[in-house]
């Protein structure tokens, strides 16, 4: 694909449901990185995938965060439960490798908990 | 771990004056420093970037000088015009690490 896609590009769910986010990173990208970026601030680092290697979820907020990658293909972030604090924009981002590689971003969801 | 700090949070400048936007970082160890352009509503994306064995690079109206006995890195961008107007991110990122540290964004508004 030309590009990292995302979808939806816009969610609005009720509190208490649960949300899954999709990502489809740059064909042979084996790193991927999820980013929250609430209105006005800046990139909250969530989670990174490379490879088959375990992933760093150090970023996670909370247990009701949870994300998955199947090999070096899409993505699918969780959110259970969502709160209204939950309302942000979700990057996704994906590179060569990870550490010293350029990331790509793909256009974000935009999630809206009322 | 890494610590990015980005300053300043707000930048005005006239257009066709200088912009400059300095960032710090904590761990000497890191070795790769990008610079990303977000425009309102948009996605983040690469406008320049150094690696540590590199003190300066420039292109066309953008450069990025690395201090690194100092572990700061500035964005200089000069004759500034109005479609330079957006918000700007540092980042630097470890050798061995996962993660990109982001800086907490520059808003930039150039006044025609």
């Amino acid at each position: 694909g030309a590009g990292v896609s995302q979808s939806p590009s816009n969610k609005v769910t009720e509190k208490g449901k649960d949300v899954e986010l999709r990502c489809d990173p740059i064909s042979g990208h084996t790193a991927l990185y999820w980013y929250r970026q609430r209105l006005g601030q800046g990139l909250e680092f969530l989670i990174y995938f490379q490879g088959n290697s375990a992933p760093d979820k150090s970023g996670l907020p909370s247990d009701r965060f949870s994300a998955e990658r199947t090999g070096e293909s899409v993505s699918t972030l969780t959110i259970q439960r969502t709160q209204q604090e939950d309302s942000a924009v979700y990057l996704c981002a994906s590179s060569f490798s990870g550490g010293s590689y350029e990331q790509y971003f793909g256009p974000g969801t935009r999630l809206t908990v009322t | 771990g890494e610590n990015v700090e980005q300053h300043p949070s707000t930048l005005s400048v006239q257009e066709g004056d200088s912009a400059v936007i300095k960032c710090t970082y904590s761990d000497s160890a890191s070795n790769y420093f990008p610079w990303y352009k977000q425009e309102l509503g948009k996605r983040p994306q690469l406008i320049i970037d150094i690696r540590s064995n590199v003190g300066e690079k420039k292109d066309q109206r953008i450069a990025v000088t690395l201090n690194k006995t100092a572990k700061h890195f500035s964005l200089h961008i000069t004759e500034t015009q109005p479609e330079d107007s957006a918000v700007y991110f540092c980042a630097a990122s470890l050798p061995t690490g996962n993660q990109f540290y982001f800086g907490t964004g520059t808003s930039l508004t150039v006044i025609p």
